[in-house]
């Protein structure tokens, strides 16, 4: 199966806050990422968390892991149309510097 | 913050052609690079591992003599896709690691195979 694994689409609309999934399957993972990617460009890191953290925060975004159960959450408080993009969950296998594995991402559609 | 960038940002060449795409670290020294690959709608897939100085490791199934990979200095590594088919027509990204836990994305190069 696939190492990491999320929804492929998420609606809401503008204001409301957005909740994206992601569980992973190896438990050695080391860190975890949220990229972000809009049509037709590059990734952009929104933010990452270590795997002995439970919760980071950063503005409008608050990453939520259960180590336990392999699940990695994105909060997005206060939607806006411009969050409308593909969202990657990616783990890093064994230390930092090493190649990641990314989900199928989840794309967001933000109604206004 | 840190930058990387792609050269070409798309390409369109007649099959059986090679094409070469760089990868620059613009702030940092990038002792790492890394070559993925994403189809539309997928997600993205490692091909190599670069390391400046030393041969690249490839993933299982890509081919080492279609994909070459070059990584001459800390902040410059190149894929040359020989031979180009139309499969061969994707979204290539480089990331670029100075060792620490983030990795830098470029804007990626898409390639069209006719």
């Amino acid at each position: 199966g696939e190492d990491v694994e999320q929804s492929l689409f998420l609606s809401v609309r503008e204001g409301d806050s957005s909740v994206i999934n992601c569980t992973y399957t190896d438990s050695s993972s080391t860190y975890l990422y949220w990229y972000k990617q809009e049509p037709g460009a590059g990734l952009q890191l929104l933010t990452y968390i270590f795997s002995n953290m439970d919760m980071k925060q950063d503005q409008r975004l608050t990453v939520l892991l259960n180590k336990k159960d392999k699940h990695l959450s994105l909060r997005i408080a206060d939607t806006q149309t411009g969050d409308s993009a593909i969202y990657f969950c990616a783990e890093s296998k064994n230390q930092a510097g090493t190649a990641l594995i990314f989900g199928k991402g989840t794309t967001l559609s933000v109604s206004s | 913050g840190a930058v990387v960038s792609q050269h070409p940002s798309w390409v369109i060449c007649k099959s059986g052609t090679s094409v070469k795409i760089e990868c620059r670290s613009l702030d940092f020294q990038a002792t790492t690079m890394f070559w993925y690959r994403q189809f539309p709608k997928q997600s993205l897939m490692l091909m190599a591992t670069s390391n400046e100085g030393s041969k690249a490791t490839y993933e299982q199934g890509v081919e080492k003599d279609k994909f070459l990979i070059n990584h001459a200095s800390l902040t410059l590594s190149t894929l040359t896709v020989t031979s180009a088919h139309p499969e061969d027509s994707s979204f290539y990204i480089c990331s670029a690691s100075s060792g620490d836990e983030t990795q830098y994305f470029g804007p990626g190069t898409r390639l069209l195979v006719l």
